[in-house]
């Protein structure tokens, strides 16, 4: 069974910096790509990151370029995202997802979500 | 950026009833790259279709999706009471991969 496990989420300043993981298992995980996807509070889903089975070819959408940096880790079969600069638009539960072998993108498992609150 | 409209905001059926939603994209999206989520408050997305028409493993052949290019289609043919929930189409043809803003489909 497929088991995608985030943690890491926690209320943080503007400015701070958190790290979430995502432990995975149920799955060969080094072989399929991994995306984070996250939800603002009332609001739609929006794919933020993502990283393919070898950890190379990272993405990032606009609106956190530069500040946020995805990883993995297929020994340890833990997906992770360092959130730098963290801002207020950055409230939101973050999802971790597996894309389906032969459509990277479209995502056939989720986590339960870990939610990041930023602000003083 | 492909920009995915769904429609309609709220559908408000009874259990039973066919419902009925649409994602129309700004352009054509690439290969059919068209998926369907389900979202229950306070639960993560569930894939129900992907390629535009296929049903992932373990949805019911009550949920059916169809369309092409810009225009497409969930029908889900008779609502259960655990179908009520809000619905999210994704378009994974191109980047940035991009999801609608979602469909609620609520008990009438």
């Amino acid at each position: 069974e497929v088991q995608l496990v985030e943690s890491g989420g926690d209320l943080v300043q503007p400015g701070g910096s958190l790290r979430l993981s995502c432990a995975a298992s149920g799955f060969t995980f080094s072989s399929f790509a991994m995306s984070w996807v996250r939800q603002a509070p009332g609001k739609g889903l929006e794919c933020i990151s993502a990283i393919s089975g070898t950890g190379s070819d990272p993405y990032y959408a606009d609106s956190v370029k530069g500040r946020f940096t995805i990883a993995r880790d297929n020994s340890k079969n833990t997906l992770y995202l360092q959130m730098n600069s963290l801002r207020a638009e950055d409230t939101a539960v973050y999802y971790c997802a597996k894309g389906r072998v032969t459509s990277w993108y479209c995502f056939d498992f989720w986590g339960q979500g870990t939610l990041v609150t930023v602000s003083s | 950026e492909i920009v995915l409209t769904q429609s309609p905001g709220t559908l408000s059926l009874s259990p039973g009833e066919r419902a009925t939603l649409s994602c129309r994209a700004s352009q054509s999206v690439y290969s059919s790259y068209l998926a369907w989520y389900q979202q229950k408050p306070g639960q993560a997305p569930r894939l129900l279709i992907h390629g535009a028409s296929s049903r992932a493993t373990g949805i019911p052949d009550r949920f059916s999706g169809s369309g092409s290019g810009t225009d497409f289609t969930l029908s889900i043919s008779r609502l259960e009471p655990e179908d009520f929930a809000v619905y999210y189409c994704q378009q994974y043809g191109s980047s940035p991969w991009t999801f609608g803003q979602g469909t609620k489909v609520e008990i009438k």
